[in-house]
């Protein structure tokens, strides 16, 4: 069975810190890895990783994926308040049409 | 411009009774999706649908019927309402591969 699995589970860290954020897979027929901010209502969409070493960067947020250990990270810089948030980790296989996703991450940014 | 919507937001209701969830996504995209989010912020699959056609059933209690009436819509019934079905259920739509997207969540609680 697809298994993903998110660490930490929760995180506080003050206004201006750098943090990491990781997500290990395991998943037949791997297709593609992806990210989610989660605040009060829907998940949002952050990023989609299908290739290994190649980042994906969008303003302070950039992720990459490692096919052969099986692993992506999620990094966050100058954090800010407005980044405290559940961020979701999922796998999608091929053929599989739906997503797996990990439990998630707390982040809490303090002033 | 709502791009996946869902309604009601909020439901309660007593153990026993019958309710139905609405999904509505103009995104033009061709499979919707049901998801499960538990107290623990854990997001579990539940169905997904193709072009109207049932393509996933998660082991989910056949108490939960969807109904795709055509390709933006995926509704959920829930017969025999039951505690443990208090969770927030969240549809989702993408292209058959492509990024999956959220609505805003039915928040669902059974007394």
């Amino acid at each position: 069975e697809d298994k993903v699995v998110q660490s930490p589970l929760s995180l506080v860290v003050h206004e201006g810190d750098t943090v990491t954020l990781n997500c290990s897979y395991e998943v037949t027929n791997f297709r593609s890895l992806l990210w989610y901010k989660q605040e009060k209502k829907a998940p949002t969409f952050l990023f989609m990783l299908t290739s290994s070493g190649i980042e994906k960067k969008s303003g302070r947020l950039s992720s990459i994926l490692d096919k052969k250990e099986l692993f992506s990270i999620l990094n966050i810089t100058a954090t800010q308040t407005g980044d405290s948030a559940i961020y979701l980790c999922a796998v999608e296989s091929e053929g599989a049409q739906k997503l797996v996703f990990g439990q998630g991450t707390r982040l809490t940014i303090n002033p | 411009d709502t791009a996946v919507s869902q309604t009601p937001k909020y439901l309660v209701t007593q153990m026993g009774n019958d309710k139905s969830i609405k999904c509505e996504q103009n995104l033009g995209h061709d499979t919707m999706y049901w998801y499960k989010q538990d107290s623990k912020k854990f997001l579990k699959i539940m169905f997904s649908y193709n072009n109207k056609e049932l393509i996933i059933n998660e082991t989910v209690p056949n108490r939960f019927s969807p109904k795709s009436p055509d390709k933006a819509h995926l509704n959920l019934h829930i017969n025999s309402l039951e505690l443990g079905d208090s969770a927030v259920y969240f549809c989702a739509s993408s292209l058959a591969g492509g990024t999956q997207y959220f609505g805003p969540g039915t928040r669902l609680l059974v007394l």
